[in-house]
C-alpha cells in the first residue's frame, strides 16, 4: 500500500531564508508523488509532481523537490521564503496510475515571519 | 476555463438527516473524485467517477455514495449523518486519461458540512 509521512508538522522561518517540507514515501511500486499547497479559505493547489522522469521536479513560485529512491524521501524546498508562502503543504502518493486516488500526508503548516 | 464549482459552499445538518453535494468539473474533465477534510483525520480519498462509473473507492461506509451524470457532474450522498461526518468534503476533477503518467486533479473549494 501506497503512504507518505510528513515529518514535521509545523516549520517556521524568517522571510528571505531557505525553506525545506520533508516527506518520506512508502510505496510497492514506482510512486507518482506530489506536493500540494492550500491557502487559508482557498482551494488546494499542486505545486508539483513526480512521475519517474527528472528526480529534481520544478514546480510554481520557485518551489522544486527531489526524489530519492535510496533514502524514500520527496523533500520540498524553496531558496527564499516570501510571506506569501505561508500555508498548509501536503505531500501526496497517488495510490492508482491516473492520479485520480490521492493519499495524503498529515500536512506541515509553513509559518514566515518578517 | 472555469474551475471546479462545487454547491453549496455550507451546510448545516442535524444527526440522522442525509445530505447531497454537487460538483461541476472543468469543462472537458472526465474524472471527478472526493475527498473527506477533518482536523483528525486529515484529507482522505472517498472515491471516483468516471464516465458515470464508481473507478476507485476509499474506505468509508456505505452511508457515503455518489454518482456521475452523462456532462460529468457529480453528486456526493451522506445519510444517516453522524456527528463525525462534519468536515470539509472536496472534489477534484481531471482528464481521467490511461496515459503513463496521472493526470493533474484540480480542486474546488469544497464544502463545508456541520452536523448538529
Amino acid at each position: 500500500a501506497q503512504s507518505v509521512t510528513q515529518l514535521d508538522s509545523h516549520v517556521s522561518v524568517s522571510e528571505g531564508t531557505p525553506v525545506l517540507l520533508r516527506c518520506n514515501y512508502s510505496s510497492s511500486y514506482s510512486p507518482s508523488l506530489f506536493w500540494y499547497v492550500q491557502h487559508p479559505n482557498k482551494g488546494l493547489q499542486l505545486l508539483l509532481k513526480y512521475t519517474s522522469a527528472a528526480t529534481l521536479v520544478k514546480g510554481i513560485n520557485g518551489f522544486e523537490a527531489e526524489f530519492k529512491k535510496s533514502e524514500t524521501s520527496f523533500h520540498l524546498t524553496k531558496p527564499s521564503a516570501h510571506m506569501s508562502d505561508a500555508a498548509e503543504y501536503f505531500c501526496v502518493v497517488s495510490d492508482n496510475q491516473a492520479g485520480t486516488a490521492l493519499i495524503f500526508g498529515k500536512g506541515t503548516t509553513l509559518s514566515v515571519s518578517s | 476555463k472555469a474551475g471546479v464549482t462545487q454547491t453549496p459552499r455550507y451546510l448545516i445538518k442535524t444527526r440522522g438527516q442525509q445530505v447531497t453535494l454537487s460538483c461541476s468539473p472543468i469543462s472537458g474533465h472526465r474524472s471527478v473524485s472526493w475527498y473527506q477534510q477533518t482536523p483528525g483525520q486529515g484529507l482522505q480519498f472517498l472515491f471516483e467517477y468516471f464516465s458515470e462509473t464508481q473507478r476507485n473507492k476509499g474506505n468509508f461506509p456505505g452511508r457515503f455514495s455518489g454518482r456521475q451524470f452523462s456532462n460529468s457532474r457529480s453528486e456526493m450522498n451522506v445519510s444517516t449523518l453522524e456527528l463525525g461526518d462534519s468536515a470539509l468534503y472536496l472534489c477534484a476533477s481531471s482528464l481521467g486519461s490511461s496515459g503513463s503518467t496521472p493526470d493533474t486533479q484540480y480542486f474546488g473549494p469544497g464544502t463545508r458540512l456541520t452536523v448538529l
